[in-house]
């Protein structure tokens, strides 16, 4: 059983155009998470949900929107895709604060190459 | 605001050498401390985590102490092995916006036989 997925885990797409990457988790987590890792291996946190209500949006384009349709969900919807977008992305959850021992689980990471 | 440094790399190690890779935090409030691992093409999984000050955290010979008069989590291992190669990193979480987490840079470690 696999606690957090993400689909695609590779994405290739020309300048310009929109897409999406899925994430799902089966954890019961109120909180989910959108990393960016660059090539040099940097993880930048992009978002975080708790309980489908934004709480942490980082300086990050606004061609980039994430979506929380139930607790278990946060799909990024990316619109005019740039070269500079490329990366691996990885989604993540964790309990709440009130659980904040708890570490966070990552999904496997989608990785997007923008031609 | 609260952040990890962590020691850059790449470290390039022979096999059953002595690992140390560096680690050190800012924070307000008291932290819990994490080591994630992400091996070549996977996503990162926790190694080890530590919830208060001189708690040892370990995990498949690896271990790390949360030393709060360093603001330090370094993590150790006595002999590496070629499966050690990966990328490390350190991480802290506190409660201040939710369950938020910060981390290092990451540290790629390569074990050669």
């Amino acid at each position: 059983d696999t606690a957090v997925s993400q689909t695609p885990k590779y994405l290739v797409t020309q300048m310009g155009n929109d897409k999406s990457i899925k994430c799902e988790q089966n954890l019961g987590h109120d909180t989910m998470y959108w990393y960016k890792q660059d090539s040099k291996k940097f993880l930048k946190i992009m978002f975080s949900y708790n309980n489908k209500e934004l709480i942490i949006n980082e300086t990050v384009p606004n061609r980039f929107s994430p979506k929380s349709p139930d607790k278990a969900h946060l799909n990024l919807h990316i619109n005019s895709l740039e070269l500079g977008d490329s990366a691996v992305y990885f989604c993540a959850s964790s309990p709440y604060q009130q659980a904040m021992n708890t570490e966070a689980f990552f999904g496997q990471g989608t990785r997007l190459t923008v031609v | 605001g609260d952040s990890v440094t962590q020691m850059e790399g790449p470290v390039t190690l022979s096999e059953e050498a002595c690992l140390t890779i560096n680690c050190t935090y800012t924070a307000t409030g008291y932290p819990s401390l994490f080591w994630y691992v992400q091996y070549p093409g996977e996503g990162l999984q926790l190694l080890l985590k530590a919830t208060k000050a001189d708690d040892k955290g370990s995990n498949k010979g690896f271990e790390a102490t949360y030393r709060k008069e360093t603001t330090s989590f370094h993590l150790e291992k006595g002999s590496v092995q070629v499966s050690d190669s990966a990328v490390y990193f350190c991480a802290l979480s506190t409660s201040n916006t939710g369950n938020q987490f910060y981390f290092g840079t990451g540290t790629s470690l390569t074990v050669i036989p």
